[in-house]
């Protein structure tokens, strides 16, 4: 089967780091997703990882090992702004179909 | 340049109907997917179009069905509503090529589908 897992919640300090981690199970893989999703948002696009290593967006990277099928998004110097909930989404073997985790609840206190 | 939009935002109706959800992909993007999102859940892959082909389904039964036109806009149909259809319907819009990997998706606001 095809199968993603990551926290369901983590809780933090604004200012702080954070990493939210991902290991996914897929028939092939082409490459790690991480969305963000405000309460009553839409999910909107943070970052991409087709090969191993780290990529750095302004305060967000994410990383990626494909022989540990593991990756995780680091949030840096968080703001409240930041509390949302983060999906990692797996592109499997078919490259036509997308698979997302059932997403992590950040939540930032002051 | 114009973002991702949906029709209707909200919607009610009672099982047994079919719906038809509507999506305005951006601008230059040839690629559309339709997703489920139940509450607390991540989004869930119904199926992909490209060129107005299907290009790829996930784990939905064929009352679900789709449509892609010249222009990329696009419809979500769904037959013989249950009540576990109840949720939010997002698209989502990609530039690529056919039965390539799709990286950054531009999600619309969602459809939000109540089943009485």
């Amino acid at each position: 089967g095809q199968s993603l897992e990551q926290p369901s919640e983590v809780t933090a300090v604004e200012g702080a780091i954070v990493q939210i981690n991902c290991t996914y199970q897929t028939s092939g893989f082409y490459g790690l997703s991480w969305y963000q999703q405000h309460d009553g948002g839409a999910p909107t696009f943070l970052s991409y990882n087709a090969l191993d290593g780290l990529e750095e967006t302004g305060r967000f990277s994410s990383f990626l090992s494909r022989s540990d099928s593991y990756g995780y998004l680091l949030l840096q110097e968080l703001q409240m702004k930041d509390s949302a909930s983060y999906f990692c989404a797996v592109i499997p073997g078919s490259a036509s179909k997308i698979i997302f985790g059932s997403g992590t609840r950040l939540s930032i206190r002051p | 340049e114009t973002g991702v939009t949906q029709s209707p935002t909200h919607l009610i109706k009672t099982r047994g109907q079919q719906v038809t959800l509507r999506c305005s992909s951006q601008s230059g993007h040839n690629t559309v997917s339709w997703y489920q999102q139940a509450l607390g859940q991540g989004p869930q892959f119904i199926f992909q179009y490209y060129r107005e082909e299907e290009n790829g389904r996930g784990n939905f039964p064929p009352r679900f069905s789709g449509l892609q036109f010249p222009n990329y806009s696009s419809e979500l149909n769904v037959n013989a509503l249950e009540l576990d259809d109840s949720a939010l319907y997002l698209c989502a819009s990609s530039s690529g090529l056919a039965g390539g990997p799709v990286d950054e998706q531009f999600f619309g606001p969602g459809t939000r589908l109540t089943v009485l």
